[in-house]
């Protein structure tokens, strides 16, 4: 199975701050990833496909890049909706899976 | 709007049985792949089981192999977890989501969630 590595697993930040999360493939997965956003006791909400692929009505500020086995999900400025979990997801084998997850905290 | 709904969930003993089922709505069913993804209590998430369109695919995370199954009724609008052999690590809240409509890829949306517990 292809592992996803995230990290940090914790970052606090400040409101206005730009933030960067890293997502690691033990393999190469090509574009086939995937951002998530969770809010305590509430669904994931996919914000991110295609490593880079706006998911709709998802604010500009969000953005993801890479390719390959490194990729990042960037908040450009971290407004006070945006603490939460976020998770990355490889969907390039027919088993996908998930990294552990990043928390965003209020510095 | 797209809705999935999921129920089913609730407290049983190891080794008893539960099925969760999620109801769909809004969006032409059949036209997409499913799948289940499940959270413990303050962990990450979790793939548990995916299946194509018309119940052809099917794929399975090893820990539940042989003791979960997945199924669709594409007449229904519903999708359903056979849990059998339950233990007590598979305690988690159970998400159903709408796959991709090719191939199992990202997924969106997900239904708000059933709590099972398996305790004795």
């Amino acid at each position: 199975d292809i592992q996803m590595t995230q990290s940090p697993s914790t970052l606090s930040a400040s409101v206005g701050d730009r933030v960067t999360i890293t997502c690691r493939a033990s393999q190469s997965i090509s574009s086939w990833l995937a951002w998530y956003q969770q809010k305590p006791g509430k669904a994931p909400k996919l914000l991110i496909y295609k490593a880079s692929s706006l998911e709709s009505g998802v604010p500009s500020r969000f953005s993801g890049s890479g390719s390959g086995t490194e990729f990042t999900l960037t908040i450009s400025s971290l407004q006070p909706d945006d603490f939460a979990t976020y998770y990355c997801q490889q969907c390039n084998s027919y088993s996908w899976t998930f990294g552990q997850g990043t928390k965003v905290e209020i510095k | 709007q797209v809705r999935l709904v999921e129920s089913g969930g609730g407290l049983v003993k190891p080794g008893e049985s539960l099925r969760l089922s999620c109801a769909a709505s809004g969006f032409t069913f059949s036209d997409y792949y499913m799948s289940w993804i499940r959270q413990a209590p303050g962990k990450g998430l979790e793939f548990i089981s995916y299946i194509s369109k018309s119940s052809t695919y099917t794929n399975y995370i090893d820990s539940v192999k042989g003791r979960f199954t997945i199924s669709r009724d594409n007449a229904k609008n519903s999708l359903y977890l056979q849990m059998n052999s339950l233990r007590a690590e598979d305690t988690a809240i159970y998400y159903c989501a709408r796959d991709g409509q090719r191939s199992p890829e990202w997924v969106d949306p997900w239904g708000q969630g059933t709590l099972v517990i398996v305790s004795s």
